[in-house]
């Protein structure tokens, strides 16, 4: 089945810190991978997608497909990254395009 | 600047209601989604519609009807509202064609501001 997991619910990490948020995936054939991200009081919104290759607000994901993984890593944690984070596959499922999302991790960023 | 409106931030109903949440998009996005957000379950495909009357059933669709008149408009009907329909509720759309046999890369949702429904 195609599946989006995000095996931490709650992630707590200091300022400074380096953080990475796990997303692992399984899906039979090539996925688009995403991160969205839903700051305080504000909208969920795309922060990054693998094929942009690109670094947003300092974070970067890779996608790994031996280890079937789309971790979303920063070197340098900052306060204002505090946020849930939603890892997403597009794909092909049941015969229709469709985005699968996966559980959420909270991210907070401890001063 | 605002370009996916849900009409309604706040709702309380009881249960057995009938409620409506409406979406309106000025972006002139063929794909629209209804999806709920749950703590722990993530996001989760209620139904969507990738054109004008079309629609198309998501992960959890029971309970739900949706009705897609106008291209920039999608509601969504809970018959009989039940207290496990408590939740958020996100609407969502997208420029890239989505659906039966069309695929193309971008694939990138502009959410709402969500409705949170407190059924009672």
């Amino acid at each position: 089945a195609q599946r989006v997991t995000q095996p931490e619910k709650l992630l707590s990490v200091f300022k400074g810190a380096p953080v990475e948020l796990k997303c692992n995936y399984s899906y039979s054939g090539s996925p688009e991978l995403f991160w969205y991200v839903q700051y305080s009081r504000q909208r969920l919104q795309l922060l990054l997608r693998h094929i942009s290759r690109e670094s947003i607000k300092g974070f970067t994901a890779d996608l790994n497909k031996g280890e079937t993984s789309f971790h979303l890593k920063k070197p340098f944690a900052q306060e204002e990254d505090s946020a849930m984070y939603y890892c997403a596959l597009s794909g092909r499922i049941q015969g229709a395009q469709k985005l699968v999302f996966g559980q959420g991790t909270r991210l907070t960023i401890n001063p | 600047d605002v370009k996916v409106t849900q009409s309604s931030r706040y709702l309380v109903k009881r249960t057995g209601e009938k409620v409506f949440l409406e979406c309106v998009q000025d972006m002139d996005h063929e794909n629209m989604f209804w999806y709920r957000q749950d703590p722990g379950l993530g996001l989760r495909l209620i139904y969507f519609s990738y054109d004008v009357k079309m629609k198309e059933k998501g992960d959890i669709p029971e309970g739900y009807s949706v009705s897609r008149e106008k291209k920039e408009r999608f509601s969504l009907i809970l018959e009989s509202a039940s207290t496990n329909q408590t939740s958020m509720y996100l609407c969502a759309s997208s420029l890239i064609r989505w659906g039966q046999g069309v695929y193309s890369g971008a694939n990138v949702l502009t959410f709402g501001a969500g409705s949170r429904l407190t059924v009672l």
